[in-house]
């Protein structure tokens, strides 16, 4: 089992380009999240997916970010255009189905925007 | 909306020593509650879960945690601290009957002197 995958793990970008974030979930599992920490906020979550459908994304900071989850086994997250205020550690966890609600996380992607 | 309480942000202990960890939750229904271990430049990782089973749930590395409904606390212990424990703990709990989303709470940094 080689875990959640998010890559890249870092990425270093100028503010007004466009950053994609991407995440392969664990196979099976049908659930996916995608959560921001800073030192700041801590822990947010930004928005997830049961069964490759968008269910909440009411932590999507705004119209400048967007997640997509095109297959179960791919998910994006796309911040067009990026600023400063962005920079942050990046993680996707999944969950699997039936009553296990635990989640398993990345190792993170960890953005910062210059 | 479901929520959680960590008491303490910082928490300094002797290797050897018990470990304690505080979590207050707040739900509206019976919670799913869990603590996830994170270490640095890592993901979080599951510790232990309470899924309304047993009230005193059993985790990795030696933690546990005991669901006090009349307190709505989740604390979490370790008899004996080990250096490697020094990392940071938090505390979650589901967002709502049926939705796997979590609700993390602020974390707490657990130093372990020698």
């Amino acid at each position: 089992d080689a875990g959640v995958i998010q890559s890249p793990r870092h990425e270093v970008t100028e503010m007004g380009q466009e950053v994609t974030l991407r995440c392969k979930p664990i196979s099976g599992h049908n659930s996916l999240f995608w959560y921001r920490q800073t030192m700041m906020r801590g822990l947010e979550l930004l928005i997830y997916f049961n069964n490759n459908v968008p269910i909440d994304d009411s932590g999507m900071p705004e119209d400048r970010f967007s997640a997509k989850m095109p297959n179960a086994s791919f998910s994006t997250l796309k911040i067009q255009p990026s600023e400063p205020r962005d920079s942050a550690v990046y993680f996707c966890a999944s969950s699997p189905g039936g009553v296990d609600y635990e989640q398993y996380f990345g190792p993170g992607t960890r953005l910062t925007v210059t | 909306a479901q929520s959680v309480t960590q008491l303490g942000s910082h928490v300094s202990v002797s290797e050897g020593a018990l470990v304690l960890l505080r979590c207050n939750y707040s739900s509206s229904v019976p919670p799913y509650l869990f603590w996830y271990v994170q270490y640095p430049n890592q993901g979080l990782q599951l510790l232990l879960k309470y899924t309304s089973a047993a009230t005193l749930v059993k985790g990795i590395n030696g933690f546990e945690a005991e669901f006090k409904k009349s307190e709505t606390s989740f604390h979490l212990t370790k008899p004996s601290a080990h250096m490697s424990d020094a990392a940071e703990y938090f505390c979650a709990v589901s967002r709502a009957a049926g939705r796997r989303a979590l609700t993390f709470g602020s974390g707490t940094r657990l130093q372990v002197q020698p």
